[in-house]
C-alpha cells in the first residue's frame, strides 16, 4: 500500500495545454516535495512545501500544500515539450524517512 | 566531486550470483537513502542511515539484501543470490537535514538473467 498515492499515473496533453498532478496520503507531512526525473537520471527537486496551505510558484508552475498538509498539488500552465517527465512527490514523516509517491508520467506532444 | 557518485552505472548478472552496489554521497550530507526503481514506476523505499547506523531498514525486500555504511560517506548495498525479481535500477540518496532536499546518484542499473 503506497503511503502517498499519486493521481493520474499518466497525463498526455498537447504543447500549450494546463495540467494538474495530485498527491494525497492520509498522514500528516512535516514537509512535502515534488521531484522529476528524466529517463536514465535520478529525480531532481523542484520544491519543498512546508506549511499548510502554502503556495509556491516555480515560473509556470505551482505547488499548493494542503491546509491539513496531507495532500499537495502541482499545476502547469501552458506546458512544453521539456516538462515531459516523471514528476514525484514525496513526504517526510517519522524521523528521516521519506516516502514516494508511485509517480506521474507526464507526455507534453509538440 | 560535487554530486551523488553510484557505481557500477549498470550491471548484468547471472541469477543466483551476488552483487555489490556503491554510493558516495556528497561530503557533509549525514543522512544516506537507498530507492529501488523498477522500469516506468516509482521510488520504492530500501534503507535510509543516519551517520553510520540505519533506523529504518523496513524496505529490504529479503534477508538477501543488507547495505552498510561506513566513515559517514560510502554505502554499500549488497543482494546476495541475485533473482530476475531483482532487476531495477537502484538509487542512492542523501541529504543534510530532515525536511532539506535529497540529491540523487543517476542509479545503478542491474538486469539479472
Amino acid at each position: 500500500t503506497q503511503l502517498l498515492e499519486q493521481s493520474p499515473q499518466f497525463l498526455s496533453i498537447q504543447e500549450g495545454e494546463n495540467l494538474t498532478v495530485y498527491c494525497n496520503s492520509s498522514s500528516v507531512f512535516s514537509s512535502l516535495q515534488w521531484y522529476r526525473q528524466e529517463p536514465g537520471e535520478g529525480p531532481v527537486l523542484l520544491v519543498t512545501v512546508v506549511t499548510g496551505g502554502e503556495v509556491k510558484k516555480l515560473k509556470r508552475l505551482t505547488f499548493q500544500f494542503g491546509d491539513a498538509r496531507k495532500d499537495s498539488s502541482l499545476h502547469i500552465t501552458a506546458a512544453q515539450t521539456g516538462d515531459t517527465g516523471l514528476y514525484l512527490c514525496a513526504g517526510d514523516g517519522v524521523g528521516y524517512k521519506l516516502s514516494f509517491g508511485a509517480g506521474t508520467t507526464v507526455t507534453v506532444r509538440a | 566531486g560535487a554530486g551523488v557518485s553510484q557505481s557500477p552505472s549498470n550491471k548484468v548478472t547471472e541469477k543466483g550470483k551476488d552483487v555489490e552496489l556503491r554510493c558516495d554521497p556528497i561530503s557533509g550530507h549525514t543522512a544516506l537513502y537507498w530507492y529501488r526503481q523498477r522500469l516506468g514506476q516509482g521510488l520504492e523505499f530500501l534503507i535510509y542511515f543516519q551517520g553510520n547506523s540505519a533506523p529504518d531498514k523496513s524496505g529490504l525486500p529479503s534477508d538477501r539484501f543488507s547495505a552498510e555504511r561506513t566513515g559517514e560517506s560510502v554505502s554499500t548495498l549488497t543482494i546476495q543470490r541475485t533473482q530476475q525479481e531483482d532487476s531495477a535500477v537502484y538509487l542512492c540518496a542523501g541529504r543534510q537535514l530532515r525536511n532539506s532536499p535529497l540529491h540523487f546518484g543517476n542509479g545503478t542499473r542491474l538486469t539479472v538473467t
